[in-house]
């Protein structure tokens, strides 16, 4: 099937350590995004890649790092630095330029324990 | 002033009901405009997009925008039960060679039986 597969679904971490959320697509899309999913508070965007080997800075990128070293996945890293890393975490997928909408995997939630 | 505002809800219709789920936006540069569709503990689903003003229907789903006013809705014929869930809105914008898109924070809606 083709999708977006987010990884682990749900993950505990404990305060200081750092965390990686797994996303591969095999939709072939060029963009890739990571959103962070709060209560009442919408999507707010971490980071983006338009390209691999590339990639961008969202709203609220501090705490957070991410590679693109595949077209296919693009994972991020939640920081020691992240001081509220509890929340539901999106990645999804776009064409890229010109592309007219953007769709998500299932999410992973992370837990600070 | 958010970029997009939705009521959050929760909205409680019964079964079989017309619901309408609206959001309204600031920015005029704006032009693909999508409403999601997000299931408790998942990641959101794409159920329409569009881009000019005016009317688009698939099944019992409407997507209306209206420019003019920066509007858009969404309305549901004839809501089931299955129909609960948020829907979030979100429109893109290109920003130099990056779309950017933006969400609202979504509207719960509940169907009962």
């Amino acid at each position: 099937d083709g999708g977006i597969t987010q990884s682990p679904k749900y993950l505990f971490r404990k305060e200081g350590q750092n965390v990686t959320l797994s996303c591969e697509q095999n939709l072939n899309h060029d963009a890739m995004y990571w959103y962070r999913q709060d209560p009442g508070q919408g999507l707010r965007l971490i980071y983006y890649s338009q390209i691999v080997n590339d990639f961008q800075k969202g709203d609220i990128a501090e705490g957070y790092s991410v590679s693109r070293e595949k077209k296919e996945s693009f994972p991020l890293t939640v920081t020691s630095a992240q001081k509220n890393p509890t929340a539901f975490y999106l990645c999804a997928a776009g064409q890229g330029i010109g592309g007219n909408t953007i769709y998500f995997g299932e999410g992973s939630w992370l837990t600070v324990v | 002033q958010k970029e997009v505002e939705q009521d959050p809800g929760p909205l409680s219709v019964p079964e079989g009901a017309i619901v309408s789920l609206n959001c309204t936006y600031s920015n005029s540069a704006f032009q693909y405009f999508m409403w999601y569709r997000q299931y408790s503990r998942k990641g959101p689903e794409l159920l329409m997009y569009t881009y000019s003003s005016g009317n688009k229907e698939d099944g019992r789903f409407t997507a209306q925008v209206d420019k003019s006013s920066k509007y858009i809705s969404l309305f549901i014929r004839d809501s089931q039960p299955s129909d609960s869930a948020t829907y979030l809105c979100a429109m893109r914008t290109p920003l130099g060679n990056f779309n950017k898109f933006y969400f609202g924070s979504g509207t719960k809606l509940n169907v009962k039986p």
